[in-house]
């Protein structure tokens, strides 16, 4: 059972405009959202993350929306760059869990043509 | 500050054999946990050390299993490796006892290849 479910599978944007990429999850015990950015070759390294307290993050372009009640959550990538192609993936975790564990979306393919 | 160090990088198996693969975490981190990354399945948690315990497990067979040792140094194992098995297996450390509380930091991974 798939518990966070990602889309869109792969994403094109002109430079400048701005990246959407959606996250929907199930299990309402979920209380931390991070998202991860990696590039080909590297391990995934966390982005932004935010917990169900606030309903957006900023962090320079980047931007977390979240909405609760809906149990969706998405990041916003503004004036994106030709560097910021690589591949995105939501991700949840319940600090019930009393571990480190992730669970992740399947991940999104960003390109970003000049 | 070092990061995340795995080894080996690539490797090759054939079906059937079995393969160990080493992680070492930023100095200072306890928690390891490992993860593997296939085009299809994604990311998948595998299961999560914290000072020499495992403190959860993923869906996962019997197979593959892990260890973490007093230097938070951490092994993951295959058996009877599968074709189905070639896949980035990716180690992370974090610093702190719960995922809520902060970041993951993760390695370059090992991928590994099954014939």
């Amino acid at each position: 059972q798939q518990q966070v479910k990602q889309s869109p599978q792969s994403l094109i944007v002109q430079k400048g405009g701005i990246s959407i990429i959606n996250c929907a999850y199930e299990n309402t015990a979920f209380d931390y959202f991070p998202w991860y950015q990696q590039f080909p070759g590297k391990g995934p390294a966390l982005l932004i993350a935010i917990r169900p307290d606030v309903s957006e993050k900023k962090e320079g372009r980047f931007t977390i929306s979240f909405n609760k009640s809906a149990k969706q959550f998405s990041l916003h990538i503004m004036d994106s760059q030709p560097g910021d192609s690589a591949t995105y993936f939501c991700a949840a975790s319940s600090s019930g869990a009393g571990s480190y564990q992730l669970t992740f979306g399947k991940g999104t393919k960003l390109s970003v043509i000049p | 500050k070092a990061g995340v160090t795995q080894t080996p990088r690539y490797l090759i198996k054939t079906r059937g054999q079995q393969v160990t693969l080493s992680c070492s975490p930023i100095s200072g981190h306890r928690s390891v946990s490992w993860y593997q990354q296939t085009p299809g399945q994604g990311l998948q948690f595998l299961f999560e050390y914290f000072s020499e315990t495992q403190r959860n497990k993923g869906n996962f067979p019997g197979r593959f299993s892990g260890r973490q040792f007093s230097n938070s140094r951490s092994e993951m194992n295959v058996s009877t490796l599968e074709l189905g098995d070639s896949a980035l297996y990716l180690c992370a450390s974090s610093s702190l006892y719960r995922t809520s509380a902060g970041e993951l930091f993760f390695g370059e991974g090992s991928r590994l290849t099954v014939l």
